[in-house]
């Protein structure tokens, strides 16, 4: 059973630019998160999504910022006119259930430049 | 400019040694409490979980204590070696939010 897989594990935009991060979770699992994580500080909530629907968005900046699980393929987290302060690396993580541990990808390390 | 992150909090302790690393977390509604490791360049990974009903847990070379009335959580590694070098994070979940809010890191350093 493959865990969850992200990519591209590395992305270098320019600023301006539009940067799109996928994720694939775990075979059966039907919940995704995509958490952000700045050097030397723990991972901040961004969005929590089930197929084709958005739970709660509450971590996203309001602006350039967009999630979707369609009912086919993986999890997109799009970031649109990325500046420098994107650069971090975003994780994605997936759970069976909403009361169960969340298993994460390896991460996609975003730098804009 | 040159930006300054926070610096986590460094735990330094001998090979062989037990480590116990420790969290506080605000939320009093947590539903269960979970240990990740992250190492250099890579996701975290689960290490063990604990139910806000249970005050102790035991794995593998890891013990998880929970005190509710201080909401401490607290991560002890026994008989540490090095590839227990990494940070470590602890993270509670509450089934009303959906969420599971990270603290801040510790990082591990195991000296030979």
């Amino acid at each position: 059973n493959a865990g969850v897989m992200q990519n591209p594990r590395h992305l270098v935009r320019r600023r301006g630019q539009e940067a799109r991060l996928r994720c694939s979770p775990m075979k059966g699992h039907s919940h995704v998160y995509w958490y952000r994580q700045l050097p030397e500080e723990g991972l901040k909530f961004m969005v929590y999504l089930q197929k084709e629907n958005i739970i709660d968005e509450s971590g996203m900046p309001k602006e350039r910022f967009s999630a979707e699980f369609p009912k086919e393929g993986p999890s997109i987290l799009r970031i649109q006119q990325v500046v420098r302060g994107d650069s971090a690396a975003y994780f994605c993580a997936s759970s069976p259930g909403t009361i169960s541990g969340q298993y994460f990808g390896p991460g996609t390390r975003l730098t804009v430049t | 400019g040159e930006s300054v992150g926070l610096h986590l909090p460094t735990l330094s302790v001998q090979e062989g040694d037990n480590s116990i690393i420790n969290c506080a977390y605000s939320n009093s509604a947590s539903d269960y409490f979970i240990w990740y490791k992250q190492e250099s360049g890579k996701g975290p990974q689960f290490i063990i979980d604990i139910r806000s009903n249970m005050d102790k847990r035991q794995g593998q070379r890891v013990t998880v204590l929970l005190n509710k009335t201080v909401k401490h959580l607290s991560l002890q590694i026994a008989a540490t070696q090095p590839g227990d070098s990494a940070v470590y994070f602890c993270a509670d979940f509450s089934s009303n939010t959906g969420k599971l809010i990270f603290g801040q890191g510790t990082t591990l350093q195991v000296k030979p």
